[in-house]
């Protein structure tokens, strides 16, 4: 069984720092990994996926993450944080080919305050 | 890129009443539509996978009759919430795949059972 474990439910960061955000996943499977970050009141939105080929994914908004398959993990990081960040994200992992119908299981979300 | 709406974006209705919240793909055609539930503060729990033209495969737990799910289009799924109840009240996401890989989820509904 696949699992995602996020750790920190609550990051806290001053704006221009550096953003680490991190996620493990346990998976029997090549895992696909993604980040999604939900703004209140609203849906998902994708961040960044990993699949195959490059190890290190480039997103949206400058969010970059790295999948390390020795470490199982799949940290989210901003060179410098904007104010504009505050939200929760979201780390999910889905099965690859040859799973099942890839069905994302998220972890409990890590909410990330920028401050002034 | 790939959009998702959803339909209403809130809702509040008394208890006993049945309400229906749609699910759209507007610029790409997807066969697998997924609807979820999220509670204060808490991430996602999938409530049940459909694939456009058969039945709804619901996660354990979920009920069937409570959760009616609609999948008749490659552009359109609705979750029809029968005899809510306050705690029917939710925040309801709905997604939607084309491929194996990336999920594009709807802006949510925020459903509110008085």
């Amino acid at each position: 069984a696949q699992s995602v474990t996020q750790l920190g439910s609550h990051v806290s960061v001053s704006e221009g720092a550096l953003v680490l955000l991190r996620c493990n996943y346990s998976s029997s499977v090549p895992p696909y990994l993604f980040w999604y970050v939900q703004y209140p009141n609203q849906g998902l939105q994708l961040l960044l996926k990993y699949t195959t080929g490059a190890t290190l994914v480039k997103g949206i908004n400058g969010f970059e993450a790295e999948f390390k398959k020795s470490e199982t993990s799949f940290h989210l990081t901003k060179p410098s944080a904007h104010m504009s960040d505050a939200a929760e994200y979201f780390c999910a992992v889905s099965e690859g080919y040859g799973g099942s119908q890839g069905n994302l299981i998220f972890g409990k979300g890590t909410k990330l305050s920028v401050k002034p | 890129g790939a959009v998702v709406s959803q339909h209403p974006s809130r809702v509040i209705c008394k208890s006993g009443t049945s309400v229906k919240i749609e699910c759209r793909s507007l610029d790409f055609q997807a066969t697998t539509m997924f609807w979820y539930r999220q509670f204060p503060k808490q991430s996602l729990m999938l409530m049940a996978t459909s694939n456009e033209g058969s039945k709804a495969t619901y996660e354990q737990g979920v009920e069937k009759d409570k959760f009616l799910i609609n999948h008749a289009s490659l552009t359109l799924s609705t979750l029809t919430v029968t005899s809510a109840h306050p705690e029917d009240s939710s925040f309801y996401i709905c997604s939607a795949r084309t491929g194996w890989e990336t999920q594009y989820f709807g802006p949510g509904t925020r459903l509110l059972v008085l």
